[in-house]
C-alpha cells in the first residue's frame, strides 16, 4: 500500500493566492521530501524537512512536519503560473534511508 | 552542468519486442534508481543500484531487467514489452553518504509506448 498521501489531488488558484498541500503518511520516517514536476518532465527536488525538524523555509516554500499526526504540508506563497506543475511528496523510511516513497501528488494549476 | 540524462526520450516499441533505455550521469552519484510512472499516479521504483549491489523490488515484474557496465551508465531492459508497460520511466541518483541527505537528482524521462 502506498506510504504517502496527498491531498488534494488537484488544485486550481489564482496567480498571486497562495497554495497549500498536504501529505500525510504511514510509518516513521528519518526525512520527508518535496518535489516537483512539470508536465512530461522528471522530478526537481524542492524542500527537505528532517523527522526532527517542525518548519523549513525556502523562498517562496514553507514546509510543516508534524511527525505525531504523520502529515506534513507545502505552501507556495504568492503563486505564480510558472509554479504550475503536479508535486509530489517523498518519505525517506527508517529502515531504508536511502529509498524514497512517492505520494500520489496534488497537480496545481495557477490562472494567470 | 552536472546532471542525469535519459535516452531516448521518446521510445516506441511493439508488443513483445525488447527495448532498453538508458541513463548516463555526471554527477558521480553511487546509487542509481529506476522508476515507473503512469498518468496522473506517484513514481513506482523498480530497483536501484547501490554501487554494484542491485536491489529489486518485491513487485518488479521479472520482465524488467537492469544493468549498470560502470558508474556512469545504467540500463533498463524490458524483456517482452505488454501494453501495460507504456509509461515514463524515470531515472534518479543519490549519493547519500557523500551529500549527508538522500535527495535524488533525476533525469528528464522516457517516454515508452507499445504499440
Amino acid at each position: 500500500s502506498q506510504q504517502g498521501e496527498e491531498d488534494p489531488q488537484a488544485l486550481s488558484i489564482q496567480e498571486g493566492e497562495n497554495a497549500t498541500m498536504n501529505c500525510s503518511y504511514k510509518t516513521s520516517i528519518n526525512n520527508l521530501q518535496w518535489y516537483r514536476q512539470n508536465s512530461g518532465r522528471g522530478l526537481v527536488h524542492l524542500i527537505l524537512i528532517r523527522s526532527n525538524e517542525r518548519e523549513k523555509h525556502s523562498g517562496r516554500l514553507r514546509v510543516t512536519l508534524d511527525t505525531s499526526k504523520k502529515s506534513s504540508s507545502l505552501l507556495i506563497t504568492a503563486s505564480r503560473a510558472a509554479d504550475t506543475a503536479s508535486y509530489f511528496c517523498a518519505t525517506s523510511l527508517m529502515d531504508s534511508s536511502y529509498k524514497l516513497i512517492f505520494g500520489s501528488g496534488t497537480r496545481l494549476l495557477v490562472r494567470p | 552542468d552536472a546532471m542525469v540524462i535519459q535516452n531516448p526520450r521518446y521510445q516506441v516499441t511493439q508488443f513483445g519486442k525488447p527495448v532498453t533505455l538508458s541513463c548516463s550521469q555526471t554527477l558521480n552519484h553511487n546509487v542509481m534508481y529506476w522508476y515507473q510512472q503512469k498518468s496522473s499516479q506517484a513514481p513506482k521504483l523498480l530497483f536501484h543500484y547501490y554501487d554494484k549491489d542491485f536491489n529489486n523490488e518485491a513487485d518488479t515484474p521479472d520482465n524488467f531487467q537492469s544493468r549498470r557496465p560502470n558508474t556512469s551508465f545504467c540500463f533498463l531492459d524490458i524483456r517482452s514489452p505488454g501494453l501495460g508497460d507504456a509509461a515514463m520511466y524515470l531515472c534518479a541518483t543519490s549519493s547519500p553518504l557523500a551529500r549527508l541527505s538522500n535527495e535524488q537528482f533525476f533525469g528528464p524521462g522516457t517516454r515508452l509506448t507499445v504499440l
